[in-house]
């Protein structure tokens, strides 16, 4: 299985902070990523795929960049309603697999 | 706007078969793939497999000897069944579609979750 590594574990931010997230894959994903943000008691909210693309009716403040084995999660400005728990997930290869997560608080 | 519900047993004896549906509104169940994924409590989420509308299925290595997929398009639902489970597998386990082309793998739309508990 891809294993997938995210820092850090857990970020604690103020409103309109820039605030980066990495995933880090133990092999090549060209571009095959997406990221997600989860709240308390919800379902994953889709927000990136192809390591880039951003799903229709995402803020544009959420970014994403890199291929191979090292993305990163970008947030221009953070908001109130940002937070949660962030994760990837590798799309390249079964099974498919998620990173652990980074839990994102406001300050 | 698509819309997916798990329904099933909340509570499942050790040794006996889970079993989830769940029910795509909104839009049709042709063409995407449709996946479970799991999340035990505090921990992190995982790829339990999906079925293709057409009935092809692809299942996560660790879990293959005891799962089962299906689909029925007539009812625009698909199943999970999960065999032999133990305290391991209480989980909230979602059902979630999955995109094609630039997508693929990714979930686009994803049920609230059902908490199944494995206990006696």
């Amino acid at each position: 299985d891809i294993q997938m590594a995210q820092s850090p574990s857990s970020v604690s931010a103020s409103v309109g902070d820039r605030v980066t997230i990495t995933c880090r894959a133990s092999q090549g994903l060209s571009n095959w990523l997406a990221w997600y943000q989860q709240k308390p008691g919800k379902a994953p909210k889709f927000l990136i795929y192809a390591a880039f693309n951003l799903q229709s009716g995402v803020p544009s403040r959420f970014s994403g960049s890199g291929s191979g084995t090292d993305f990163t999660l970008t947030i221009s400005s953070l908001q109130p309603e940002d937070f949660g728990t962030y994760y990837c997930q590798q799309t390249h290869s079964f099974p498919y697999t998620f990173g652990q997560g980074t839990k994102l608080e406001i300050k | 706007q698509v819309q997916l519900q798990e329904s099933g047993p909340g509570l499942v004896k050790p040794s006996e078969t889970l079993s989830l549906t769940c029910t795509v509104t909104g839009g049709s169940i042709n063409t995407y793939y449709w996946s479970w994924v799991r999340q035990p409590p505090g921990k992190q989420l995982e790829w339990i497999g999906y079925v293709y509308y057409n009935g092809y299925t692809e299942y996560n290595f660790s879990l293959k000897s005891r799962v089962t997929m299906s689909v029925d398009t007539s009812n625009n639902q698909f199943s999970l069944k999960l065999s032999s489970v133990t305290a391991a597998d209480t989980a909230l386990y979602y059902c979630a579609r999955g995109g094609i082309a630039d997508r693929r793998g990714a979930f686009d739309y994803w049920g609230q979750g059902t908490l199944v508990t494995v206990s006696t």
